[in-house]
């Protein structure tokens, strides 16, 4: 039990479809992030959201869109995905995000959702 | 640009056979140092972490880090694996002036234990 869940586990989706992800930390944790992570490349950060405000975005296309409505939950809305952004996404939560990088915090995972695009 | 290099992809070992997994970073500010671990079909899980004091850090299951501040590594280590650590593990570093979001993977390396 790591104390970060996302839902589904799974998803197969059209290039034109519109689904969410979604992803909840009970750890009572004021920093919540997206990550993607591809076969054979680094997790590549996506989105950082620190006491419920965006703080990070690396260049991430306009067809993900993330949404952080408390410090406990977090989504990513996906449409007319392409076949490339099929991938395990991942969620974490820490105890905050360093304004200036450097941060001991340990980052908590969720178990991911393994996304295809069809 | 402050990289994490995993320098192998691969590792095979016999069961109770010692491991090294080899992380390397560029950088000559302050970092701190992260080893996680991903078993199939799961999240990332923190083995250990260095943040200041001793160079020698112990985690979980066993495993152990020394950071090496000349040679700009860290790398994990296990004097007797087990079936059970067959996994990928992932050295993370996160530097001082770095973006939020704090850390930078490595590529990670599979490690397979054979008995």
């Amino acid at each position: 039990e790591t104390g970060v869940t996302q839902t589904p586990r799974h998803l197969v989706m059209g290039m034109t479809n519109k689904k969410s992800l979604k992803c909840e930390q009970h750890l009572g944790h004021n920093a919540m992030y997206w990550y993607k992570q591809s076969a054979k490349k680094p997790l590549e950060l996506m989105f950082v959201y620190n006491f419920k405000e965006q703080t990070e975005n690396n260049s991430v296309p306009s067809r993900f869109s993330p949404e952080c409505p408390n410090s406990s939950h977090l989504f990513l809305h996906l449409h007319t995905l392409q076949p490339e952004d099929s991938a395990l996404y991942l969620c974490a939560s820490s105890q905050r995000a360093s304004t200036s990088g450097g941060s001991s915090y340990e980052q908590y995972f969720g178990p991911g959702t393994r996304l295809t695009v069809t | 640009a402050q990289s994490v290099t995993q320098l192998d992809s691969q590792v095979p070992v016999f069961e109770e056979a010692p491991v090294e997994l080899r992380c390397n970073y560029s950088s000559s500010v302050s970092v701190y140092l992260f080893w996680y671990v991903q078993y199939p079909n799961q999240g990332l899980q923190l083995l250990l972490k260095y943040l200041s004091g001793s160079t020698l850090v112990k985690g979980i299951n066993g495993f152990e880090a020394e950071f090496n501040k000349s040679q700009t590594s860290f790398h994990l280590r296990k004097p007797s694996v087990h079936i059970s650590d067959t996994a990928e593990y992932f050295c993370a570093v996160s530097y001082y002036g770095g973006s939020q979001g704090n850390l930078i993977f490595g590529k990670g390396t599979k490690l397979s234990v054979k008995p």
